[in-house]
């Protein structure tokens, strides 16, 4: 079965700008989970949505928000994008989320300049 | 201090030795996984333990609840297994990441 896809694979925007990234999950999973991942900070969780609903949150400000359609994909979006938020992003999907096999997309390597 | 520690932070092998990377935690967990990651970003699920020892091929990984720690075992290391190998354990409503073990396996 078809894995884990993120669009675009790569993106260049500048500071100020909002960006949307897209993940669609394995047929079948409706919890999808979206990462961060710099070298100073490794990787770390933004948040993660089941049937439509944002079940959790991790520890990152406002500017950061999802959201997940009725078929399961899901997009996030960074408003006012800082230098900082240069990363890759990566989703995940499962049956259930955290007590399941994760799947993960290849991310979306965003650079802000 | 960070909640999931792992060790060592990067490590050399020669094909065919026997490798433990090692994980410890500070937090209740429901689960732990090992995730593989090769350069150019893509993840991979390697294991899902809450309880026990699993095998997959040359791959084993155990965690012992009572004592917060991990670890996962490569047999027969292959240059191929050369990737960065993170922990990552669920916590309540987060997952919480290791910082990886960069691994790099000679011919």
């Amino acid at each position: 079965k078809a894995g884990v896809t993120q669009t675009p694979r790569y993106l260049i925007k500048t500071r100020g700008q909002q960006v949307t990234l897209s993940c669609s999950p394995i047929s079948g999973h409706r919890s999808v989970s979206w990462y961060q991942q710099t070298p100073g900070q490794g990787l770390q969780f933004l948040f993660e949505y089941f049937s439509e609903t944002q079940r959790n949150k991790g520890n990152f400000p406002g500017r950061f928000s999802g959201r997940q359609f009725s078929n399961s994909r899901s997009e996030m979006n960074v408003s006012t994008l800082e230098l900082g938020d240069s990363a890759l992003y990566l989703c995940a999907s499962n049956l259930e989320w955290g007590n399941t096999e994760a799947f993960f997309g290849q991310g979306t390597r965003l650079t802000v300049v | 201090k960070n909640e999931v520690e792992q060790s060592p932070q990067n490590l050399t092998a020669q094909e065919g030795e026997f490798i433990t990377i090692n994980c410890s935690y500070s937090v209740g967990i429901s689960a732990l996984h090992w995730l593989q990651q090769h350069p150019g970003g893509g993840i991979v699920s390697l294991f899902m333990l809450s309880s026990g020892k699993k095998k997959h091929g040359r791959l084993i990984a155990t965690i012992n609840i009572q004592e917060k720690h991990s670890s996962l075992h490569i047999t027969a290391s292959h240059p191929r297994d050369s990737a960065v190998y993170i922990c990552a354990v669920h916590n309540t409503d987060k997952l919480i990441f290791g910082t990886g073990t960069r691994l790099q396996v000679f011919p």
